[in-house]
Formats: C-alpha cells, sequence, structure tokens
C-alpha cells in the first residue's frame, strides 16, 4: 500500500513535555510537509524538506523542530509543549512541483493539557 | 504575500441544489490554484487544480474555473449530494510549492 502514514494518532500531555510525532510515505516522493490543523479547522503550512534538506520554515516557534532521516520519513518534535499547540499535526508529501499533488496523512492530533 | 480568502465559513444546502463555493486569491504571480476536501475524521485530498492553460478542472461533478483577471477559483457543482458534505478548502503553490490554504468553507447537504 502507497501512502502517508502518521504516528501517533493521538497524543495528550502536559505543559513543558517534550512530544514527538512521526511520519513516513511510501510514495516514492522526494518533497515532505508538516501543516498544522488547528481547533478552528485553520491548515497553515509549518516546514517543507525536499530530499531530507529544510526548504521552508514558515516563522514557526523554535520550540518546534522537524527532522528528515531520509526522504521517505519526516518527523517532528515539540521541546516544551504550549497550550496553543493543541492541533492536528498533517504529514503530507508529493513530487514537488507548483502543481503536484500533495497527499495528506490522517494527522496526529495533540492535545496539551 | 500570497493569501487565500474564503468568504464563507458555512454552507448549508438542500440535495439536489446547485453548490457555489467562493474563492480569491491574492498573489505577486499566477500561482496555480486547488480545491482540498476533507470528511469528518480524513486527511484532506485533493479534489481539483487549475490547469496551465485555459481547460476547466471536474472531479466528481465539481468544477472551477481559474478567472485570473478577478483573481478567483469558484468551487461550483449542479446538483449537491449528502455525500459532499464535507470541509472544502481553497488552497494556493506559494514560494517553494508549499500551499497556502483559505480558512475553509463546511458544507453541509440536508435531504
Amino acid at each position: 500500500e502507497t501512502a502517508v502514514f502518521q504516528t501517533p494518532n493521538y497524543h495528550v500531555t502536559q505543559v513543558g513535555n517534550e512530544v514527538s510525532f512521526n511520519c513516513k510515505q511510501t510514495l516514492g516522493h522526494d518533497t515532505m510537509y508538516w501543516y498544522k490543523q488547528d481547533s478552528k479547522k485553520l491548515l497553515k503550512i509549518m516546514f517543507s524538506y525536499n530530499n531530507k534538506q529544510l526548504i521552508v520554515n514558515e516563522t514557526v516557534p523554535r520550540r518546534f523542530s522537524p527532522q528528515s532521516s531520509d526522504k521517505a520519513h519526516l518527523n517532528l518534535r515539540i521541546k516544551s509543549v504550549e497550550p496553543e499547540d493543541s492541533a492536528v499535526y498533517l504529514c503530507a508529501s508529493s513530487a514537488g512541483g507548483a502543481l503536484d499533488t500533495q497527499y495528506f496523512g490522517p494527522g496526529t492530533r495533540l492535545l496539551v493539557l | 504575500g500570497d493569501s487565500v480568502t474564503q468568504t464563507e465559513g458555512l454552507v448549508t444546502l438542500t440535495e439536489g441544489l446547485p453548490v457555489m463555493l467562493n474563492c480569491t486569491y491574492q498573489s505577486t504571480y499566477s500561482p496555480f490554484l486547488f480545491w482540498y476536501v476533507q470528511h469528518l475524521n480524513e486527511a484532506p485530498k485533493l479534489l481539483l487544480k487549475s490547469f496551465t492553460d485555459n481547460k476547466r478542472p471536474e472531479h466528481q461533478g465539481f468544477h472551477a474555473t481559474l478567472h485570473k483577471s478577478s483573481s478567483s477559483f469558484h468551487l461550483q457543482k449542479s446538483s449537491a449530494q449528502l455525500s459532499d458534505s464535507a470541509l472544502y478548502y481553497c488552497a494556493l503553490s506559494g514560494n517553494y510549492n508549499v500551499l497556502y490554504f483559505g480558512s475553509g468553507t463546511k458544507l453541509t447537504v440536508e435531504p
């Protein structure tokens, strides 16, 4: 099966803790993305990676740090979570061109208490 | 910078009536435009995208026409179905080909 996979599905934590999310794509794409979907369903780009290299960082707080071991994997670590980090984090991948479809994973829902 | 505006947050229709969801954009160049649909508890997925020529993209009965003169890419369907109930996002492809999304329109189709 070719798709975008994310783990965990859901994570509950407390303010100040560190969390990590994983994303893997089996579509053979070179480009992967992290998007944040907040409680109002606003969907916003956070990071873009092309073949393990960071391409785009959309003024995301420094407590967020993405990491890519190879072009099929893109992880996201949040060092010290804050209440406003509660959201769904969506991973996506594409071939990287302007007109290429982005394929989204099911998302990781983070709840910060 | 690049931005997309969707003026309707909520649209409620009766099954069989036509659908029109508005999308306008601002960009310093001529971007590509997309419509993504997200059903409840699912991932967003592509519905349709603008072509480089003047063709009108269509998918599952939905179509949209890119009007550069008015910076618009409205989504239309002639007859709404119950299964069309979902969250619809208009987006443009910006720098380094990331997507900039509008605020989304929740479409509810009632019997």
